[in-house]
């Protein structure tokens, strides 16, 4: 069974630094994909980054990226220079052979200035 | 960029009521989902839909539950009876094709009350 475990709650970090959010999956799919979504207040779902299970490099959208280590299965979020726009609900997801999303918990991040 | 919508964005129902969700997926997409997330919880999948029929299910799409594409751009979500636990927001999403590498577009969401 596909599972994504997110063991911080709550996070806080000052406007400017970066923050690292953690998500650790487990499967037994040979291949899967993990996405990140950030979730305001107003309650959207929006899409952040994307890592495939055998994507060589770590992947980067702007301010984002993908701390990625299979061999312990760890995919952890990457913020750099937070705003306080950032202040959000974060979730880890991953896509295995199933075609469902499997979500973690997710994180609150609240950045203050 | 294409977007994912859903219709109402919040809905008020009294317990025992149908209610209908509705979602436009983006138009070239193949694989619609529902999920639903009940207040300050984890984002869970409801059932996938994909050429006409369901693909794939959870324990708690029961006998409740329907979902139907209408027509060429609707997909909707039917709620036969609502019970207070179905109080949620309901997210529709869609893909452009099955597999790891598709990530799914979320629409706004539903925030369902049940009163």
């Amino acid at each position: 069974a596909q599972k994504i475990t997110q063991t911080q709650p709550g996070m806080f970090v000052q406007e400017k630094e970066a923050v690292t959010l953690d998500c650790t999956y487990d499967t037994s799919d040979p291949s899967y994909g993990l996405f990140w979504y950030k979730q305001p207040s107003s309650g959207e779902m929006i899409f952040l980054i994307y890592q495939g299970s055998y994507d060589q490099q770590n992947a980067t959208e702007g301010r984002y990226s993908l701390n990625f280590q299979k061999a312990r299965k760890s995919a952890n979020l990457v913020i750099s220079a937070s705003q306080l726009g950032d202040s959000a609900m974060y979730f880890c997801a991953m896509r295995g052979d199933t075609d469902k999303l499997i979500f973690g918990t997710g994180t609150r991040l609240q950045v203050f200035p | 960029e294409p977007e994912v919508t859903q219709t109402p964005s919040h809905q008020v129902t009294q317990m025992g009521q149908e209610v209908i969700l509705r979602c436009v997926p983006i138009s070239n997409h193949l694989y619609f989902y529902w999920y639903r997330q009940i207040l300050g919880q984890k984002v869970e999948f409801l059932v996938s839909f994909y050429n006409n029929e369901i693909s794939e299910k959870s324990e708690i799409f029961d006998d409740q539950f329907s979902v139907e594409r209408p027509d060429g751009s609707n997909f909707t979500l039917k709620i036969r009876s609502t019970k207070l636990e179905d109080s949620a927001m309901y997210f529709c999403a869609s893909s452009e094709a099955a597999g790891v590498t598709y990530g799914y577009t979320f629409g706004s969401g539903t925030r369902l009350t049940v009163v």
